[in-house]
């Protein structure tokens, strides 16, 4: 009955492949997130979706092409891997804009 | 985009010993949250603050929205060795679309 799950937990891949991540919440939220978080713990968001409409679209790569297929999903397509995208991605969700977010418990790439 | 001002930044404690931490911010907030990451694992809510001045509980751990809204601390007394992880602090402001995140504080508690 986990809340907010993501797929893979692991990751790993050499560059210039692509590759997505899942992320599935069952709180019943209308607002979803990605966030990466570097080397240095730094938790940065990406994108943010409410009711299937991108909302955010922060400074990322248009390698990146995050699609929510409704409520409840919003998935992250990355193209042409590179090193610097080594990082854990963590995917969120809340009722409303930025109420209290609720985490799944990250994928973690490392690019080859 | 903006950061909050999070301190410590890393806290090695004895087992037993009570914990602060604090976020610091140059504008208004109307709600803090506090979160804490386990190793390998997703951040988890602790505590949310919706009021100026409040003070709130969670077992061990007390939170403090400051009635400037500027600020938040974090307590955690007599601290065990499952009270390790990164403590982030967020604080959302009425008309924002998103969270604002401390840059967190490692927390190492030794037995």
């Amino acid at each position: 009955d986990t809340a907010v799950s993501q797929t893979p937990k692991y990751l790993v891949t050499q560059m210039g492949n692509d590759k997505s991540i899942k992320c599935e919440q069952n709180l019943g939220h209308d607002t979803m997130y990605w966030y990466k978080q570097d080397s240095k713990k730094f938790l940065k968001i990406m994108f943010s979706y409410n009711n299937k409409e991108l909302i955010i679209n922060e400074t990322v790569p248009n390698r990146f092409s995050p699609k929510s297929p409704d409520k409840a999903h919003l998935n992250l397509h990355i193209n042409s891997l590179e090193l610097g995208d080594s990082a854990v991605y963590f995917c969120a969700s809340s009722q409303g804009f930025a109420e209290t977010q609720y985490f799944g418990p990250g994928t973690r790439l490392l690019v080859l | 985009g903006q950061q909050l001002n999070q301190s410590p930044q890393s806290m090695f404690i004895q087992e037993g010993e009570d914990v602060s931490m604090n976020c610091t911010s140059s504008s208004i907030f109307n709600t803090w949250l506090w979160y804490k990451q386990d190793p390998g694992e997703g951040p988890v809510l602790l505590i949310a603050l919706y009021k100026a001045g409040e003070l709130t509980s969670n077992g061990r751990l007390t939170a403090q929205f400051g009635i400037t809204r500027k600020d938040s601390f974090l307590n955690i007394s007599a601290s065990i060795p499952s009270d390790v992880g990164i403590y982030f602090c967020a604080g959302h402001k009425g008309s924002a679309r998103q969270l604002t995140f401390g840059s967190g504080t490692q927390l190492t508690v030794l037995p």
